[in-house]
């Protein structure tokens, strides 16, 4: 069993809205960890998108937070991003994380990633 | 934003060899230190944090040190398994921001 697993569709059109969903295994996402999004242009380094707790408290990249919205299922054990307004820019492996309080906020498990390429 | 800064970007080293990477943060961070191992095609591993912390299951030839603005990660004798791209990732304020990566090769 995976613990994290993002899903979503890897083609999006420019303008349109990227939605993924990390669907969590294993864990409660209503218990003491937080959950974030992060991101990996081809060939580029790492990105932080944006982190939910379990409080319901969101945070964003200042660079995406008027594009982004991070919410939560509990019902479904899973967490979501919406991207509006794609354009080429966002083309990147997404990958979903666990933070740990425990672990000074450090994304200790992480999804597998998913690719999301922004085309027309 | 609190930018992270490594060195060296690329590193060519011999298996055995013991390897230093450094990260400076543009502000101090404290001891909100984190290192990630990522390998090809694949999503980066937590290694340490806290910046001298081993997360579970991480062998012991990885150490980190340091505290503030600047802080090394050290791996003692390089094994096979090791060549792979290094961040560093400051999780003391958001927005999150990590280093630009450091690639360790075979020499």
């Amino acid at each position: 069993q995976v613990p994290l697993q993002e899903s979503g569709p890897g083609l999006v059109r420019p303008s349109e809205t990227l939605s993924l969903t990390c669907t969590v295994s294993g864990y409660s996402i209503n218990s003491v960890y937080y959950w974030g999004w992060i991101r990996q242009p081809p060939g580029k380094g790492l990105e932080w998108i944006g982190s939910i707790y379990h409080s319901g408290s969101t945070y964003s990249n200042p660079s995406l937070e008027s594009r982004l919205t991070i919410s939560v299922d509990t019902s479904k054990n899973h967490f979501s991003l919406k991207l509006s307004s794609v354009t080429a820019a966002d083309t990147a492996l997404y990958y979903c994380a666990r933070g740990g309080f425990g672990s000074y906020h450090a994304f200790d498990i992480w999804g597998q990633g998913t690719m999301v390429t922004v085309s027309s | 934003d609190i930018q992270m800064t490594q060195s060296p970007s690329s590193l060519s080293a011999s298996v055995g060899d013991r390897v230093t990477i450094t990260c400076r943060a543009s502000q101090s961070i404290r001891s909100y230190l984190n290192w990630y191992q990522q390998k090809p095609g694949k999503a980066p591993n937590l290694l340490i944090y806290a910046a001298s912390t081993l997360h579970s299951g991480v062998p012991s030839r990885f150490s980190g040190s340091g505290s503030g603005t600047d802080f090394t990660l050290t791996i003692s004798s390089l094994q096979p398994e090791d060549f792979a791209t290094y961040y560093c990732q400051q999780s003391y304020s958001t927005p999150r921001t990590f280093g630009q990566g450091t690639r360790l090769e075979i020499k």
